[in-house]
């Protein structure tokens, strides 16, 4: 599976829109982005995927790169609930594991 | 149940003792996966099993590690003789299937003294 690189946090006033980046620029063309974040304490908790065309749905939005090289999560409007570290993860749909990086810890602010 | 269940939660065990920690899958889910999350890091893969079947037990760390799926639906990943280094967060997922997405439970927090 292809490599993704995120930042090691970032910071979002409640409220507000959570964008978050990742660079999967080695991504192959049929790897789909997954996203998933953590909660602290809990377990990954699956989120949106998407191949190439964005994606919306209850929770969040994925915009990716008409390349596919990057692609960017948005919480359209951040909560406090939504401080979790998130990870960006890109693999075969047909694939078995997921690959997990450092992910990106988000702090929501009041 | 409504989702995938872990026990014990947390788990104290002396250095050289066996531990056995369990999962209850989604009802029906046939992929269950089993990762290792060290503290501050991301989970890391260990085992796969479709059904009752070990897939992949690539990222088992070491002969002390042994999962079993014997009926295809509850899991027990056992650990022999247990380190310091095997302290970590044990996560189980499942699925459906290999395309579809995981359910992780919340996990056993094992620490070894």
């Amino acid at each position: 599976d292809a490599k993704t690189t995120q930042p090691t946090s970032m910071d979002c006033a409640e409220g507000r829109a959570a964008n978050l980046p990742c660079n999967h620029s080695t991504i192959s063309g049929n790897e789909y982005v997954y996203w998933y974040r953590q909660i602290h304490s809990q377990g990954p908790q699956y989120i949106i995927h998407g191949l190439k065309n964005n994606e919306t749905n209850e929770m969040a939005s994925l915009i990716i790169t008409e390349d596919r090289k990057s692609s960017t999560l948005i919480l359209p409007h951040a909560t406090l609930r939504d401080t979790a570290v998130y990870y960006c993860i890109v693999r075969f749909n047909a694939g078995n594991m997921l690959t997990f990086g450092g992910g990106t810890r988000l702090m929501v602010k009041p | 149940g409504a989702g995938v269940s872990q026990s014990p939660r947390y788990k104290v065990a002396k250095r050289g003792q066996d531990v056995a920690l369990r999962c209850d899958p989604i009802s029906g889910h046939v992929s269950l996966f089993w990762y290792q999350q060290a503290l501050g890091q991301g989970p890391e893969f260990l085992t796969y099993f479709q059904n009752e079947a070990q897939l992949d037990k690539s990222g088992l760390p070491s002969d002390r590690f042994f999962a079993e799926r014997p009926e295809g639906s509850v899991s027990t990943l056992k650990i022999q003789r247990t380190q310091q280094e095997d302290s970590a967060v044990y996560l189980c997922a499942s699925s459906f299937g290999a395309t579809y997405g995981y359910t992780f439970g919340s996990g056993t927090r094992l620490t070894v003294v």
